[in-house]
């Protein structure tokens, strides 16, 4: 089943805050963050593995609750070049079903 | 490192006919995934493999669909008697032990 995102849409101010969220209903064996810009391919971000660890990248840091089955996508200090649509990818048997996406617009 | 990359970038075929789109992934990775992509939406599965092994394939995928990955290198997605349905982009990825997925630039196929 299709890990859910929220929100759907985020409108943010170069240098504001963000958080993106991603709830499965199934265990959960990793969760993966993609970026994806407009006609391009997806990006990878980060991967998270059971144990709820927390990764960072940049500005971009992510978290992860296999209790819970979530994940959580931190964005600090946005910049313009993070505009794009992001997804969190749940992996079980070897496999990512990727999330309904979220969309977030920086304006200047 | 030259990455993924896909061929062609672009199909446009009438109803009923067959297409092939190639992947060559990053040379010293052993999994391969495609992934079909609508306006919208995010990727969804459609099969993998471990060097020359499918391992997966989405029940989603009708039977006029197949993928190959001779020798374990480049793989080939084809669509038999192609429908308006195929139309989307078709993403090819691969990935290292660690697991992270790189994707090529992908196929955008037009069913008319």
């Amino acid at each position: 089943q299709q890990p859910v995102q929220s929100p759907q849409a985020v409108i943010l101010r170069e240098g504001e805050d963000a958080v993106i969220n991603c709830s499965s209903s199934k265990a959960l064996y990793s969760v993966h963050w993609y970026r994806q810009k407009h006609g391009e391919a997806p990006v990878f971000l980060m991967i998270l593995l059971k144990g709820g660890e927390q990764k960072g990248h940049e500005k971009i840091s992510a978290s992860f609750n296999e209790k819970k089955q979530q994940s959580s996508l931190y964005l600090t200090a946005s910049q313009l070049s993070y505009s794009g649509t992001y997804f969190c990818g749940t992996e079980r048997t070897d496999k990512l079903i990727f999330g309904t996406g979220t969309r977030l617009q920086v304006f200047p | 490192d030259t990455g993924v990359s896909q061929d062609p970038r672009h199909k446009i075929t009438k109803r009923g006919q067959n297409v092939t789109f190639r992947c060559d992934p990053i040379s010293e990775h052993n999994r391969l995934y495609w992934y079909r992509q609508t306006l919208g939406q995010g990727p969804e599965f459609l099969t993998y493999f471990q060097n020359e092994a499918q391992l997966e394939k989405s029940r989603l995928l009708s039977d006029r669909f197949s993928a190959e990955r001779p020798k374990g290198s480049f793989s080939t997605l084809e669509i038999q008697r192609t429908e308006q349905g195929d139309s989307a982009m078709y993403l090819c990825a691969s990935s290292p032990s660690t697991g992270e997925q790189y994707f090529g630039p992908g196929t955008r196929l037009t069913v008319t």
